[in-house]
């Protein structure tokens, strides 16, 4: 089945520092790939997405490359600030018959100033 | 602007009593999603519609109800039967389309006395 596997938080970082946040996923098929964040008491916001394979999302200095013979879709950024502290999700949108989507545990992260 | 709006954004209720809660978008969106949140277990899909008056059960249906009997609207009733209703709940919508993005309303939270 289609499932997405992220690394566990909490990771929790010094402003500036270097992030990453791993995610792998297994599915049928070429599926989309995502990363939606949320911040405390609210819904979901799209980061960033990848179509297919050697894609690279990218938005406000996050990137993800969809890295198809890896299954991969790691979501990174150079230097990160105190405002990018909330929690991380990786998914996909399956392709075939009914289009739904899967969603990792979510990661926490925190920056310290 | 378009959006999707849920309310209430917080809910309480007690023991054996049913509950809807209210989803609309104006996105005109053909797929609606609902998904529960909690603690360390990311987001869980509850159901899910294509299309009006047509829906699917997602991998945690039981104790849950919903309809689409328009393309804007898609209520969630949390019934008696379901054995642990305290949680995050959210909407989404889409397109439907194997590439396109999920949009998230802000959130209910239900709280179960």
């Amino acid at each position: 089945g289609n499932s997405v596997t992220q690394m566990e938080g909490p990771v929790t970082l010094s402003e500036e520092a270097f992030l990453t946040i791993n995610c792998t996923y297994t599915a049928t098929g070429y599926p989309s790939l995502f990363w939606y964040v949320q911040y405390p008491g609210e819904g979901l916001q799209l980061l960033l997405k990848a179509t297919k394979a050697d894609d690279k999302g990218s938005n406000k200095g996050f990137e993800a490359t969809y890295r198809k013979e890896t299954t991969s879709f790691h979501l990174e950024k150079g230097s990160v600030q105190v405002s990018d502290s909330a929690v991380y999700f990786c998914a996909l949108s399956t392709t075939s018959g009914t289009y739904k989507y899967i969603f990792g545990t979510g990661t926490r992260l925190k920056v310290l100033a | 602007d378009g959006g999707i709006t849920q309310s209430p954004k917080y809910l309480f209720r007690k023991e054996g009593q049913n509950v809807t809660l209210s989803c609309e978008q104006n996105l005109n969106h053909d797929a609606m999603y609902w998904y529960r949140q909690d603690p360390g277990q990311g987001l869980r899909l509850i159901y899910y519609s294509q299309i009006v008056n047509d829906f699917q059960k997602g991998d945690i249906a039981e104790g849950y109800s919903v309809s689409r009997e328009k393309k804007e609207s898609f209520p969630l009733t949390v019934t008696s039967a379901q054995k642990n209703p305290t949680a995050f709940y959210l909407c989404a919508s889409s397109r439907g389309q194997g590439t396109a993005e999920a949009f998230f309303g802000q959130g209910t939270r239900l709280t179960v006395v």
